[in-house]
Order: C-alpha cells, then sequence, then structure tokens
C-alpha cells in the first residue's frame, strides 16, 4: 500500500533548465509534504516543504507546489546545476501523527553540464 | 559536526546472527525515528521514539525487530535472527518536534 507514489524512476536535463519532479499522494489526511534529497552513500537532506494550507513555497531556485484536489505536489528546480544531481524524495505526514513521514521511492535527477 | 551518526555504518551478518545498529542523534532532538531503505525504494517507517518513550512501533516488520532509547538520547535497533530479507538501509532521523527531520548517513545491513 503506496501512499506516495513517485512515478519518474529518473529524469536527465541540461544545465540551466529547468527541472520539475512530480509526486502523487492517496491519503488525504496527509498535510505536510517535503522533498529530501540524497546523494550515494549519504542519508536524505531536507531540501522544502510545504503545508496543506499552502500552494506554493518557494526557496532560491526550488519551488514546491501543491494541488490538494488532484493529490499531486511537484518540485521544480530553475536553473538546474550539475550539483542538483541526486535522488529527490517526496515525503508526506499525516494529521495528528507522530510527524512519521511516508516516502516515495524517488526519482534520479541528473544534470547534464 | 554536529549531525546525526549511525554505526557501523556496513554491517554483513550470516543469517541467523543478531544485529545491533546504533544512532547518536543531534544533541537535544526529543524525536528520533527509525527507517528502513530496500534498495530502490523509499524509506519506510519502522518506529517513533519521544524521548525515551516508544510512542509508534507500527512499522516494525516482525518481532524479530526491537528498538530501544533508554536514556531518551542514543538509541539501539536490534535484529534477531536475521533474514536475507532484512537486507537494507536502515536510518535513523531525529527532529527537535517539527516535521523537519535529520538523517544520519544509514547502516547497509546484508545478510548472507
Amino acid at each position: 500500500d503506496q501512499q506516495v507514489k513517485q512515478n519518474s524512476p529518473s529524469l536527465s536535463v541540461q544545465e540551466g533548465r529547468i527541472s520539475i519532479l512530480n509526486c502523487d499522494y492517496t491519503n488525504s489526511m496527509f498535510d505536510y509534504f517535503l522533498w529530501y534529497k540524497k546523494y550515494p552513500a549519504e542519508g536524505p537532506t531536507f531540501l522544502i516543504s510545504i503545508s496543506s494550507i499552502k500552494d506554493k513555497n518557494e526557496d532560491g531556485r526550488f519551488t514546491v507546489f501543491l494541488n490538494k484536489s488532484a493529490k499531486h505536489l511537484s518540485l521544480h528546480i530553475v536553473p538546474s546545476q550539475p550539483g542538483d544531481s541526486a535522488v529527490y524524495f517526496c515525503a508526506a505526514s499525516e494529521v495528528g501523527g507522530n510527524n512519521d513521514m511516508r516516502f516515495g521511492a524517488g526519482t534520479r535527477l541528473t544534470v547534464k553540464p | 559536526g554536529a549531525g546525526v551518526s549511525q554505526s557501523p555504518r556496513y554491517k554483513v551478518a550470516k543469517r541467523g546472527q543478531d544485529v545491533a545498529l546504533r544512532c547518536d542523534p543531534i544533541s537535544g532532538h526529543v524525536s528520533l525515528f527509525w527507517y528502513q531503505q530496500a534498495l530502490g525504494q523509499g524509506p519506510e517507517f519502522l518506529t517513533y521514539f519521544q524521548n525515551e518513550a516508544q510512542l509508534d512501533k507500527s512499522g516494525l516488520p516482525s518481532d524479530r525487530f526491537f528498538a530501544e532509547r533508554p536514556e531518551g538520547s542514543v538509541s539501539t535497533l536490534k535484529i534477531q535472527r536475521t533474514q536475507q530479507e532484512d537486507s537494507a538501509v536502515y536510518l535513523c532521523a531525529s527532529s527537535l518536534d517539527s516535521h523537519e527531520q535529520f538523517f544520519g548517513p544509514g547502516t547497509r545491513l546484508t545478510v548472507l
């Protein structure tokens, strides 16, 4: 029962262009969404988050969009840089929960110079 | 640095052997989480502590898995009678009672 889905296992973009990573969820009780970035042999690192009361959150080159009616969120990276190459995980946590997160399977982003 | 540390980083065990994985959270972080990440998958929740209290262990896959945090700081995840399906990266995360969790580098367990 995968409550958070990232249907694209990989994405390749050219340096300077926009990267768009997508995530879908099924649990309507999720109220907080996060994106984590992971390099090999390291733990996931928090990147950006969004509360369900918002539909957009921006931090520098990173913007997360939330569409609650579609149960869909996306991460936009613009402009993409080679150092952005990593695996990106979408995660969600539930109203009244312990803040334990449900993760997607990840999308491997490759930014080509 | 003062991040989350985990030891050992790599562990190879023979099937049936018991293993113990250690997590040192960020000092002062109340919440501690354990996750299991299988190859090609995202992390899956195992268990959650608030200080020394284990408030949620619903993600532990079997009674062979046991976690403790006796003094509300360091935590140990123990797996008894390891099986091949236990092979995964075990991630520990800590949090100052907020949504943002800080992860350690993980322990890669391989059961032969």
